[in-house]
Order: structure tokens, then C-alpha cells, then sequence
């Protein structure tokens, strides 16, 4: 069966950091480009960032862009979403998502940014 | 202000069809293929439609979806009350090398 499965939200102060993660499997990882997509409280979807197969081109939205770091393990089969300087508009549900257009979502993980 | 446009809303009575539209630009829809998402309430987006009319496997072939121009549209067909859900469309965009999608239309049926 195929999962996708995000940890690693939670509540941080504006200016925090917070690293997520995505633990793959049931696929073979290290072939597919990556996303991470997410989904302000009553919003609509937000496409962040994606990674290719090997790690060596990534896309970024302009609003992340310098603060955001998308990266991968092939070897442990995951993803991760490095997120600095955190704001208030940045609280939201985050989705790993298979591919640039997922295919394949997991059930997201929470992030809040309040003090 | 989403890059793909769709309707807010729509509904219609079970058993009969819908349509969602979801209008872009010549970068995104003009020149990649377009896919759609059903959000039922709480749940995480599911694939219903990629490369603008395919369908994967498990998606019930009541969706359909088709592409002209720079503008794309998902059909429901036997409208059931498990259909009520937020429909997205998404599609890359070649002048913001990012994918973008709609804002979302919330499907209700009477």
C-alpha cells in the first residue's frame, strides 16, 4: 500500500522554525519528483515547493522562496520541508504529495504560527 | 487571487450532472496538462482526474474530464450525495515555474 505519512507540525512563534517530514513507502521513492502543498484553515491548496528524483532541482513559490528548503533522503525514503522565519499567514495544514501534480497525498500535518 | 479560476459554487439534485469549469492562461493550461482533486470534508485531497481526461484507477468513471485552449472542465454524471466536496484544478505554469491551481469549488447536491 502506498503512504505518505507527515510529522512534525505543531505551534511556533512568528519567527520559529520547524521542520517536516514525510515518510515514504509502498513506492519506489527515489523515482518520483516530490511536492509539498498546503492548505490555510478554510483556504484553498498552495503549492510550496517540489523536488526532482535526485535531489538537484527544486521549485520554489516566490512567497517561500529563501525561507522555505525542500530536500530529500532516497536512501531512508523521505521528505523534508525546512521552514524559517515562520508568520502568521503560514499557519496551515501541510500535504506530501507525490509528484509535481500529486497522484498520491498523505493525511497532512498542522502547522500553527501564533504567539 | 488564484492563477486558475473556477466557480465558487455549484449544486445541482441527485442523479443528474454537473460541470466545473476552471479557466487559466496560455503558460498553464494553454500548454500542460490539467488535473482535478475531490476534498471531501476533513479529508486530504485524492486525485480525480489527471492529464487533463484520465482517469486513475479507483477514480469512478461518473468523473470525466476534458481541455480547450486555456480552459479545462470536470463533469459529474449521477449526482450522489457522498460527491459533496471542494473540486480543485491544477495544472504547471511554465512562466512561474510552479504548479497552480484553482481556488476551489464546493459542490452541492440537493
Amino acid at each position: 500500500e502506498l503512504l505518505l505519512v507527515e510529522s512534525g507540525g505543531g505551534l511556533v512563534q512568528p519567527g520559529g522554525s520547524l521542520r517536516l517530514s514525510c515518510a515514504a513507502s509502498g513506492f519506489t521513492f527515489s523515482t518520483y519528483w516530490m511536492s509539498w502543498v498546503r492548505q490555510a484553515p478554510g483556504k484553498g491548496l498552495e503549492w510550496l515547493a517540489n523536488i526532482n528524483e535526485d535531489g538537484s532541482v527544486k521549485y520554489y513559490l516566490g512567497s517561500v522562496r529563501g525561507r522555505f528548503t525542500i530536500s530529500r533522503d532516497n536512501a531512508m525514503n523521505s521528505l523534508s520541508l525546512q521552514m524559517n522565519n515562520l508568520r502568521a499567514e503560514d499557519t496551515a495544514i501541510y500535504y506530501c504529495v507525490r509528484k509535481g501534480l500529486g497522484d498520491y497525498w498523505g493525511q497532512g500535518t498542522l502547522v500553527t504560527v501564533s504567539s | 487571487q488564484s492563477v486558475l479560476t473556477q466557480p465558487p459554487s455549484v449544486s445541482a439534485a441527485p442523479g443528474q450532472k454537473v460541470t466545473i469549469s476552471c479557466s487559466g492562461n496560455t503558460p498553464n493550461i494553454g500548454n500542460n496538462p490539467v488535473s482535478w482533486y475531490q476534498q471531501l470534508p476533513r479529508t486530504a485531497p485524492k486525485l480525480l482526474i489527471y492529464d487533463n481526461d484520465k482517469r486513475p484507477s479507483g477514480s469512478p468513471d461518473r468523473f470525466s474530464g476534458s481541455k480547450s485552449g486555456t480552459s479545462a472542465t470536470l463533469g459529474i454524471t449521477g449526482l450522489q450525495t457522498g460527491d459533496e466536496a471542494d473540486y480543485y484544478c491544477g495544472s504547471w505554469d511554465n512562466s512561474l515555474s510552479v504548479v497552480v491551481f484553482g481556488g476551489g469549488t464546493r459542490l452541492t447536491v440537493l
